[in-house]
């Protein structure tokens, strides 16, 4: 099957602690994104990436970090920084740089919720 | 700043109306226009997407109207069904540029339907 996954569903952090979010896709998609989601907030963009090696901050990037060494992988990390973390994290792709008619199209995972003791 | 605004916030129709949900924009750049369905506890999925060239675009229950000139696109849910009960999001990108790839979402509304 192929899709976006995204562990652990739940993780619970204690202040001070660093923590890191998983996000892996089988899509062959190029680029990859990390939102956040807090009640009637919408989603807001905190990285995202559009190729290898390469990754730019989204409106709310401060306190998060990234990489992108592997075109499948986009984990994020949580930092101690991040004064209010407790939130649902979702992961997404989409095709975008291959073009088509349904580049833009972004796929997301279940999400990752993240609560902070 | 809101990039896209939404409304209603919520929302309750009787099984078998119609549901509306209404989107404005402001950036002229924009040209691809989706709606997202999030379920409590799961990730958004695509619902339907249009871009400018149409003004409306219709997938089973589901249709985007959109309004070029008012920077306006709104989603209509026929014959509503309690399944149809979730968050909608609409979202809007500019598919050239140096915002290339970038979603900017409303805040949502979320639907109740009343069997």
């Amino acid at each position: 099957d192929g899709g976006i996954t995204q562990s652990p569903k739940y993780l619970f952090r204690k202040e001070g602690q660093n923590v890191t979010l998983s996000c892996e896709q089988n899509l062959n998609h190029d680029a990859m994104y990390w939102y956040r989601q807090d009640p009637g907030q919408g989603l807001r963009l905190i990285y995202y990436s559009q190729i290898v090696n390469d990754f730019q901050k989204g409106d709310i990037a401060e306190g998060y970090s990234v990489s992108r060494e592997k075109k499948e992988s986009f984990p994020l990390t949580v930092t101690s920084a991040q004064k209010n973390p407790t939130a649902f994290y979702l992961c997404a792709s989409s095709i975008e740089g291959s073009g088509g008619p349904r580049r833009n199209e972004q796929f997301f995972g279940p999400g990752t919720r993240l609560t902070v003791l | 700043q809101q990039q896209v605004k939404q409304s209603p916030q919520s929302l309750i129709v009787q099984k078998g109306g119609i549901s509306i949900i209404n989107c404005a924009y402001e950036n002229t750049a924009f040209d691809y226009f989706p709606w997202y369905q999030q379920f409590p506890g799961k990730g958004p999925a695509l619902l339907i997407a249009i871009r400018p060239d149409v003004s409306e675009k219709k997938e089973g229950r589901f249709t985007i109207s959109f309004n070029k000139s008012a920077k306006q696109f709104s989603l209509h849910i026929m014959d509503s069904q309690p399944g149809d009960s979730a968050t909608y999001f609409c979202a809007a990108l500019a598919d050239r540029g140096s915002t290339l790839g970038r979603l900017y979402f409303g805040r949502g509304t979320q639907l109740t339907v009343w069997p």
